[in-house]
């Protein structure tokens, strides 16, 4: 079984301050590990995917996470935060392809980014 | 593409009645999931399908919700009959597996 957990559901930072969210997972398996970002009032969009290969991954909008193994951490980050980065933010996993997960993902409990000008 | 589609985008409704939502997902995408989000429960996977056909419904709150893939271009979610803790914002979801996710824009349901 896999789980997510996201420390802190409230992030608050200044307009170009440093964006830190952090997430941890457990998985038996090799995982997939994503961060998805929700707009008020909108569905859920991916920022960026971590599946093989360069543990460093870049996504949308400036952000990047990095897979650790040793730590079992996929943190989000951002070196300058904007006012439009103001959403909330899941980390999911899934399994590596095979069985019949399908890509079914198992989500964090998200964490709420405010941005302060 | 037009992207995960969802219908309605909002539904008031009474407590007893029925209610379907709808959802079209991206075509040539094989694999289909209904989410709920709430508040107090965050983010819930109720059930998927692949190929149209049901892979698991473990998520499903209780017999009430019912789900359906007809087709590969369709899907309802169905409560039947609805209650006022039924109230949130239900996702569709579609991915050509093992690909990304997408997420459809929701149906805000308010049952009172």
């Amino acid at each position: 079984a896999q789980s997510v957990t996201q420390l802190g559901s409230h992030v608050s930072v200044s307009e170009g301050a440093l964006v830190l969210l952090r997430c941890n997972y457990s998985s038996s398996v090799p995982p997939y590990l994503f961060w998805y970002v929700q707009y008020p009032n909108q569905g859920l969009q991916l920022l960026l995917k971590y599946t093989t290969g360069a543990t460093l991954v870049k996504g949308i909008n400036g952000f990047e996470a990095e897979f650790k193994k040793s730590e079992t951490s996929f943190h989000l980050t951002k070196p300058s935060a904007h006012m439009s980065d103001a959403a909330e933010y899941f980390c999911a996993v899934s399994v590596v392809p095979g069985g019949t997960s399908y890509g079914k993902l198992t989500f964090g409990q998200g964490t709420i980014l405010t941005v302060h000008p | 593409d037009a992207g995960v589609i969802q219908s309605p985008r909002h539904e008031v409704t009474e407590m007893g009645q029925e209610v379907t939502l709808r959802c079209k997902p991206i075509s040539g995408h094989n694999s289909l999931f209904w989410y709920r989000q709430t508040m107090m429960r965050g983010l819930e996977l109720l059930i998927y399908f692949n190929n149209n056909v049901p892979i698991d419904d473990s998520g499903m709150p209780e017999d009430r919700f019912s789900a359906k893939m007809p087709n590969a271009s369709f899907s309802t979610l169905k409560i039947q009959p609805s209650e006022p803790r039924d109230s949130a914002v239900y996702f569709c979801a579609s991915n050509s597996y093992p690909d990304t996710q997408y997420f459809g824009p929701g149906t805000r349901l308010t049952v009172l």
